[in-house]
C-alpha cells in the first residue's frame, strides 16, 4: 500500500537560513502529494499540494517539486523566520484516503 | 461557514468508561476521517467513511466503533476507555473532485484515560 516517509526531527535552524525536509512516497499510481502544517495547540492546516509529476506547490514562501523518478516531494524555504516554528507533516493520497508521515518538528531561533 | 467541527475540546476518562467524540462538517463533503495522533507516530487513521452510509477501518481501529449518522457527522465511539487510548484525535473532512482534492481538519479532541 501508499506509504510515506519523512526526515526525522527535530530540526532546529537559525532565523534566515534555508529549509529543506525530506520526504519520499512509495504509491501504486500517481497519488497527490501534500505538506501540512500544525502550529502547537492546533490541528493541521494545508501548506501546499501538487497533483502530478514536475507540479511546484507553493505557499507562504514555501515550495515543493512532485519527483516521480526519484519518488519524492522536499519541502525547501529560502529564508525561515521564528513564526515558522512548527510540526510539518508529508502526505500522499489514494482514493479512499490520505496517508501522512511521521511528522518533523521544525523550530527557528531568533 | 464553520469548516470542521469537533466536540469536547478536553475529556478525562476513567480506564472502563465509555464516551463518543462528536465531527460534524457544513461542506458538504462526501469523504470523513478519524486520526489519532500520538508522540512521535505522527497522525494514525482510526476509521474512514468514503460516503455517507459507508465506513472502513484504518490502520489502528481495534477498541473504537465509528458512526456515519448523515452527510454532516461521523462520530468516533470508546466503549471501554483503555490508557493506551490518550491522544489528541483529529476529525477530518476531504473534498475530491477530479484531481483536486483537499483535506480539512478540526482542531482536535485531548482525551486522558486514567
Amino acid at each position: 500500500g501508499n506509504s510515506v516517509t519523512q526526515m526525522e526531527g527535530p530540526v532546529t535552524l537559525s532565523e534566515e537560513a534555508f529549509l529543506t525536509i525530506n520526504c519520499t512516497y512509495t504509491a501504486t499510481g500517481y497519488p497527490s502529494l501534500f505538506w501540512y502544517v500544525q502550529y502547537p495547540g492546533e490541528g493541521l492546516q494545508l501548506l501546499l499540494k501538487a497533483t502530478k509529476a514536475d507540479d511546484k506547490g507553493s505557499n507562504k514562501g514555501f515550495e515543493a517539486t512532485y519527483r516521480k523518478e526519484t519518488t519524492s516531494f522536499h519541502l525547501e524555504k529560502g529564508s525561515v523566520q521564528v513564526s515558522d516554528s512548527a510540526v510539518y507533516f508529508c502526505a500522499s493520497s489514494s482514493a479512499s484516503k490520505i496517508i501522512f508521515g511521521s511528522g518533523t518538528r521544525l523550530s527557528i531561533r531568533p | 461557514n464553520a469548516g470542521v467541527t469537533q466536540t469536547p475540546k478536553f475529556q478525562v476518562l476513567k480506564t472502563g468508561q465509555s464516551m463518543t467524540l462528536q465531527c460534524a462538517q457544513d461542506m458538504n463533503h462526501n469523504s470523513m476521517y478519524w486520526y489519532r495522533q500520538d508522540p512521535g507516530m505522527g497522525l494514525r487513521l482510526i476509521y474512514y467513511s468514503a460516503s455517507e452510509g459507508t465506513t472502513d477501518k484504518g490502520e489502528v481501529p481495534n477498541g473504537y466503533n465509528v458512526s456515519r449518522l448523515n452527510k454532516r457527522e461521523f462520530s468516533l465511539r470508546l466503549e471501554s476507555a483503555a490508557p493506551s487510548q490518550t491522544s489528541v484525535y483529529f476529525c477530518a473532512s476531504r473534498r475530491l473532485a477530479g484531481k483536486e482534492e483537499t483535506q480539512y481538519f478540526g482542531p482536535g479532541t485531548r482525551l486522558l484515560v486514567l
